[in-house]
């Protein structure tokens, strides 16, 4: 069963726009969190932002912050101010359980393209 | 090291033979994970080390693929008998307790 699901498989945003990326989860642990990632076309994943279920507070990292909707299974990425630099595919990912380690399920991803 | 090292960057193999790819996690990081990314889609997990042991090796696709890591460190990747569906992205991350998840540039595979 899909755990994580992205259903924008493309996003088009004006440069200096907000733009907001969303994601759906599903588990039945209540212990979990929640991960974004940036893929350039270089390749390289980089980690953006993380949220676990029981943090009260939505997650802020800079330009980007974490729409967290517990009660909707939904962990939406916002990117404020956007630059032509955040033109790249975008992950979702959920880890389940208390411990810090064990793997991480990823969506299909979104390929945001910011416009000048 | 700084980050996590995979190698080789670039590998084309012949369908049939069998390849290794390996990785070297960032020193001190207990935990190693094996993914795998065909072109334009997701990651999709292959096996998880946690130190010398592999608590989840759901993800190995077939008998074909196999991993170990040694000395808590390097892991090493086996493809046997490769076809052509394997031609993909196999990237592998490390991570330590209460830190986030590091990831390497990834070996590209090609099989012809």
């Amino acid at each position: 069963a899909q755990k994580i699901t992205q259903t924008q498989p493309g996003m088009f945003v004006q440069e200096k726009e907000a733009v907001t990326l969303d994601c759906t989860y599903d588990t039945s642990d209540p212990s979990y969190g929640l991960f974004w990632y940036k893929q350039p076309s270089s390749g390289e994943m980089i980690f953006l932002i993380y949220q676990g279920s029981y943090d009260q507070q939505n997650a802020t990292e800079g330009r980007y912050s974490l729409n967290f909707q517990k009660a909707r299974k939904s962990a939406n990425l916002v990117i404020s101010a956007s630059q032509l630099g955040d033109s790249a595919m975008y992950f979702c990912a959920m880890r389940e359980g208390l411990t810090s380690y064990g793997k991480l399920t990823f969506g299909q991803g979104t390929i945001l393209t910011v416009h000048p | 090291g700084a980050g996590v090292s995979q190698s080789p960057s670039n590998k084309v193999t012949e369908k049939g033979k069998d390849v290794e790819l390996r990785c070297d996690p960032i020193s001190g990081h207990t935990a190693l994970y094996w993914y795998r990314q065909s072109l334009g889609q997701g990651l999709e997990f292959l096996i998880y080390f946690q130190g010398n042991s592999a608590p989840d090796k759901s993800g190995l696709p077939s008998d074909r693929f196999s991993a170990e890591r040694t000395g808590g460190s390097v892991s090493t990747l086996t493809i046997q008998r490769t076809q052509q569906e394997d031609s993909a992205v196999y990237l592998c991350a490390s991570s330590t307790q209460g830190g986030g998840y590091t990831f390497g540039s990834g070996t590209r595979l090609t099989v012809v």
